[in-house]
């Protein structure tokens, strides 16, 4: 499998803040995914990056989020500011390192706004 | 467009038991299909999955499941579940490339002695 992790695992914040999750690549290609789960709304695809290009952000809710890729391993979900309906697990994932058939996950971040 | 269908919210099986969970797809091109699964508080894994070829594709932990494409379904199946089997279960389609993928709501087995 393509490694993927992120952090922090956990958030807790309150509404208003700022929140930045992390997203690293440790193996697989230079795509990469940002999903949202929650009850809700199922998994949700909030953006799509290729070869550090945003390809597809129609996913993301509204202004306050924001995604960067700075590097071919590396990318940040930012929200700001957050409000408790941003609350969900977000996920980052990348295709696999033996071809583009295959999206592989991370474990998930956590994020509480209260 | 393309989109999932995962009849089954929840299903209850006794250990040892066989179980099927359902997934339908719609998409007017080729696809690759998927399941997932998803244990607690963890993130999502790869099953199986069907690029092409044989429609029955064997996974990990035992699972298995039959693209058929003239009723457009992708059913999980497995011969006798564990107790440790129980997880939120996901099928997802994409349109020949894992870049698009859409995902079902999903199916919570509910595995019990």
């Amino acid at each position: 499998d393509a490694g993927v992790i992120q952090s922090p695992r956990h958030e807790v914040t309150e509404m208003g803040q700022e929140v930045t999750l992390r997203c690293k690549l440790i193996s697989g290609h230079n795509s990469l995914f940002w999903y949202r789960q929650t009850m809700m709304r199922g998994l949700e695809l909030l953006i799509y990056f290729n070869n550090n290009v945003p390809i597809d952000d129609s996913g993301m809710p509204e202004d306050r989020f924001s995604a960067k890729m700075p590097n071919a391993s590396f990318s940040t979900l930012k929200i700001q500011p957050s409000e408790p309906r941003d609350s969900a697990v977000y996920f980052c994932a990348t295709l696999g390192p033996g071809g583009r058939d295959t999206q592989y996950f991370g474990p998930g971040t956590r994020l509480t706004v209260l | 467009a393309q989109s999932v269908t995962q009849l089954d919210s929840q299903v209850p099986v006794f250990e040892e038991a066989p179980v099927e969970l359902r997934c339908n797809y719609s998409s007017s091109v080729s696809v690759y299909l998927f399941w997932y699964v998803q244990y607690p508080n963890q993130g999502l894994q790869l099953l199986l999955k069907y690029l092409s070829g044989s429609t029955l594709v064997k996974g990990i932990n035992g699972f298995e499941a039959e693209f058929n494409k003239s009723q457009t379904s992708f059913h999980l199946r497995k011969p006798s579940v564990h107790i440790s089997d129980t997880a939120e279960y996901f099928c997802a389609v994409s349109p020949g490339t894992a870049s698009k993928l859409t995902f079902g709501t999903g199916t919570r087995l509910q595995v019990t002695l």
